[in-house]
């Protein structure tokens, strides 16, 4: 079936270690996206990627990388610069131009 | 309104009942506007995406209208049944796609 897969679904990190989230989908989708939310707020974008080698911040991107080598993958690295890292993280991913998203379940972070 | 609103925050309503949210976004600049029901314990699902002024979406028993002009759009629901209980999120997209949400409304529909 074809869909999104983050992995893990849960993550726990000590407090200034990097940590890599997986996002990989195989619906052939050119775009790609990482949201984070936290209790209260709706979903902040912190980095898209609308082709292969090439992406662009969102609103939130301090703190935060990421690589697009491969159509299929667009993994999300929490580095030790992002002050408050635990939340959950949702991935997902389009056709390109003004198209519906489709999300992955998602990983929740928490630095010990 | 420089970013997107969503009322009620929270909304209880009983089986058969109709409702509706709202949803304020920036009416410059403006390129879409989804909306997205997500459940507990899965991943949001798309509902419906607008563009133009005066568009009017459905999908069985919900559906979406948009004023582009004011920055508002509305989803009804009609008939609500438990099985419509979720968080209903709204997002504005530029031209890239790349969404701003509102916090959502979280729908409880009681038996």
């Amino acid at each position: 079936d074809g869909g999104i897969t983050q992995s893990p679904k849960y993550l726990f990190r000590k407090e200034g270690q990097n940590v890599t989230l997986s996002c990989e989908q195989n619906l052939n989708h050119d775009a790609m996206y990482w949201y984070r939310q936290d209790p209260g707020q709706g979903l902040r974008l912190i980095y898209y990627s609308q082709i292969v080698n090439d992406f662009q911040k969102g609103d939130i991107a301090e703190g935060y990388s990421v690589s697009r080598e491969k159509k299929e993958s667009f993994p999300l690295t929490v580095t030790s610069a992002q002050k408050n890292p635990t939340a959950f993280y949702l991935c997902a991913s389009s056709r390109v131009g003004i198209q519906p998203q489709h999300f992955g379940d998602g990983t929740r972070l928490s630095i010990l | 309104i420089l970013n997107v609103e969503q009322s009620p925050q929270s909304l209880h309503v009983q089986e058969g009942d109709s409702t509706n949210f709202t949803c304020s976004f920036p009416s410059s600049n403006f390129y879409a506007l989804h909306w997205y029901r997500w459940e507990t314990a899965k991943s949001p699902e798309a509902l419906f995406v607008m563009t133009l002024n005066g568009d009017e979406k459905k999908k069985g028993r919900i559906s979406a209208t948009l004023n582009t002009k004011e920055g508002y759009s509305y989803l009804y629901i009609k008939g609500s049944q438990p099985e419509d209980s979720a968080t209903y999120l709204c997002a504005s997209s530029g031209n890239n796609n790349d969404m701003r949400f509102g916090a959502g409304t979280r729908l409880t529909v009681k038996p």
